[in-house]
C-alpha cells in the first residue's frame, strides 16, 4: 500500500526558500503510472496544485507559481522534493504531496488531477 | 480561468439527498475527467470520485458523480452525519494546469 509522508521546517523567513521532501513507501518512484505532485492548502481556504514530476524529470508546474517553484526526484531514495523560492506570508499553507495519476511514453506525456494516496500534510508558516 | 466554481456551501437532514455543482470551462471539465476529493475536518483530502463517475474500493455508493459538457456534480444520497466535510472537484486543464474547485462545505443538519 502506497504511503506519503512530508518532510521540512516548519517555519521560513520572508524572502527565503522553503524546502520541502516527500518520502514515499510501499511502492517505488520510478513506477511508469504515476507522477508525483505537490498540492498546497492555506489555512481555512481551498486547494492550490503547486506542481509535479514523473521519475524521468519530466515536470509540470502551475503558471501562477512557475518562476518559483522546482521540483526535483531521487530515485535512489523514493523520494522528491519541492522548492519555493522568495516566499512571502501568503505561502504560509499545508503543503500535501501525492501520487498523482499519469505517465509519459513515446515522447508524449500524460497527467491528471486524480491524486491518491495523499501524504498527511505538512504547515510551513512564512514569518521573520 | 484558474479554479473551478463550486457553491461554498450545502446542507441536508439525515437521509436526504444533497447536490454539488462544478463548473468548469471547455479547457478543463469540457475535454478532461473530473475527480472529487472529500476532506474531513483536520485531515488530508481523500479520493472520492474519478474518472467523472468512477468510485475507489472503500467509497460507500451513495456518492455518485456525473459529468455534462463544462459541468460536473457530486451527489450524496441517504446524507449521514459522517459525510460533513469539504468536497473539491479537479480536472486537468489544457493549458498544463490541474485545477482544484472552491470547494463546498456539506453540513448535516
Amino acid at each position: 500500500q502506497l504511503q506519503l509522508q512530508e518532510s521540512g521546517p516548519g517555519l521560513v523567513k520572508p524572502s527565503e526558500t522553503l524546502s520541502l521532501t516527500c518520502t514515499v513507501s510501499g511502492g517505488s518512484i520510478s513506477s511508469s503510472s504515476y507522477y508525483w505532485g505537490w498540492i498546497r492548502q492555506p489555512p481555512g481556504k481551498g486547494l492550490e496544485w503547486i506542481g509535479s514530476i514523473y521519475y524521468s524529470g519530466s515536470t509540470y508546474y502551475n503558471p501562477s507559481l512557475k518562476s518559483r517553484v522546482t521540483i526535483s526526484v531521487d530515485t535512489s531514495k523514493n523520494q522528491f522534493s519541492l522548492k519555493l523560492s522568495s516566499v512571502t506570508a501568503a505561502d504560509t499553507a499545508v503543503y500535501y504531496c501525492a501520487s498523482q495519476v499519469g505517465y509519459c511514453s513515446g515522447g508524449s506525456c500524460y497527467v491528471s488531477a486524480l491524486f491518491d494516496p495523499w501524504g498527511q500534510g505538512t504547515l510551513v508558516t512564512v514569518s521573520s | 480561468q484558474s479554479v473551478l466554481t463550486q457553491p461554498p456551501s450545502a446542507s441536508g437532514t439525515p437521509g436526504q439527498r444533497v447536490t454539488i455543482s462544478c463548473s468548469g470551462s471547455s479547457s478543463n471539465i469540457g475535454s478532461n475527467t473530473v475527480n472529487w476529493y472529500q476532506q474531513l475536518p483536520g485531515t488530508a483530502p481523500k479520493l472520492l470520485i474519478y474518472s467523472n463517475n468512477q468510485r475507489p474500493s472503500g467509497v460507500p455508493d451513495r456518492f455518485s458523480g456525473s459529468k455534462s459538457g463544462t459541468s460536473a456534480s457530486l451527489a450524496i444520497s441517504g446524507l449521514q452525519s459522517e459525510d460533513e466535510a469539504d468536497y473539491y472537484c479537479a480536472a486537468w486543464d489544457d493549458s498544463l494546469n490541474v485545477l482544484f474547485g472552491t470547494g463546498t462545505k456539506v453540513t448535516v443538519l
